[in-house]
């Protein structure tokens, strides 16, 4: 079935830096925008970035901007969150979820990854 | 930015009972060129990534049971479990896309 597997997360300094990979399968990847979500423990839901199905279009929200960077491969399948400067606050499970509709940045996430642990500690 | 504020923050309701969540966004979310609600609401479970459950504020899901509705316009939305299951305990997040992406906090549903 239609799949997203993250991959990447782990335990960083602050100041650290850390790249989380989505893995996407059995859907055309290269139709659809993509986002990063993620969730502090015990908290709630929070975008962080999207980027438009060729790569051109990426927006952040405001507290990771200018420290991440969102990127994708289509030939490879492959979304990616390049995350520099790293915060204790940044400490999530980040989640890539995908829109319910193709070429379409404005719908409801339909497909996530089951997550990955991004642990920003000293 | 659009800031989503759900209530209640919890919530208990027996067995077969009906369960409603509400939400209200800071601005509408309503586009007038389509008429659409840019509003969807999710289920998130222990350990689980959240399910989409309804879109455009009132379009269920394929696979979600009928017991699940979504109503509203503009700025105010409500979820509805007609009679609520066991399985059916879970948080419920809200969200717009009309503006980018913002959720609300959340609404953790309990049995009484």
């Amino acid at each position: 079935q239609v799949q997203l597997v993250e991959s990447g997360g782990g335990l960083v300094k602050p100041g650290g830096s850390l790249r989380l990979s989505c893995a996407a399968s059995r859907f055309t990847f290269s139709d659809y925008y993509m986002s990063w979500v993620r969730q502090g423990p015990g908290k709630g839901l929070e975008w962080v970035s999207y980027i438009s199905s060729g790569g051109s279009g990426r927006h952040y929200t405001d507290s990771v901007k200018g420290r991440f960077t969102i990127s994708r491969d289509n030939a490879k399948n492959s979304l990616y969150l390049q995350m520099n400067s790293l915060r204790v606050e940044d400490t999530a499970v980040y989640y890539c979820a995908r829109p319910r509709v193709g070429n379409d940045a404005y719908d409801g996430f339909d497909i996530w990854g089951q997550g990955t642990m991004v642990t920003v500690s000293s | 930015d659009i800031v989503m504020t759900q209530s209640p923050d919890s919530l208990a309701v027996s067995l077969g009972e009906r369960a409603t969540i509400n939400c209200k966004s800071s601005q509408s979310v309503l586009y007038s060129s389509n008429n659409k609600n840019y509003l969807a609401w999710y289920q998130q479970k222990p350990g689980q990534p959240p399910k989409l459950l309804i879109y455009w504020a009132s379009t269920r899901e394929s696979g979600v049971p009928d017991r699940f509705s979504g109503s509203g316009s503009g700025t105010d939305f409500t979820l509805t479990i007609s009679s609520l299951q066991a399985e059916d305990v879970a948080v419920y997040y809200c969200q717009q896309y009309y503006d980018m992406y913002t959720f609300g906090q959340g609404t953790n549903l309990e049995i009484k």
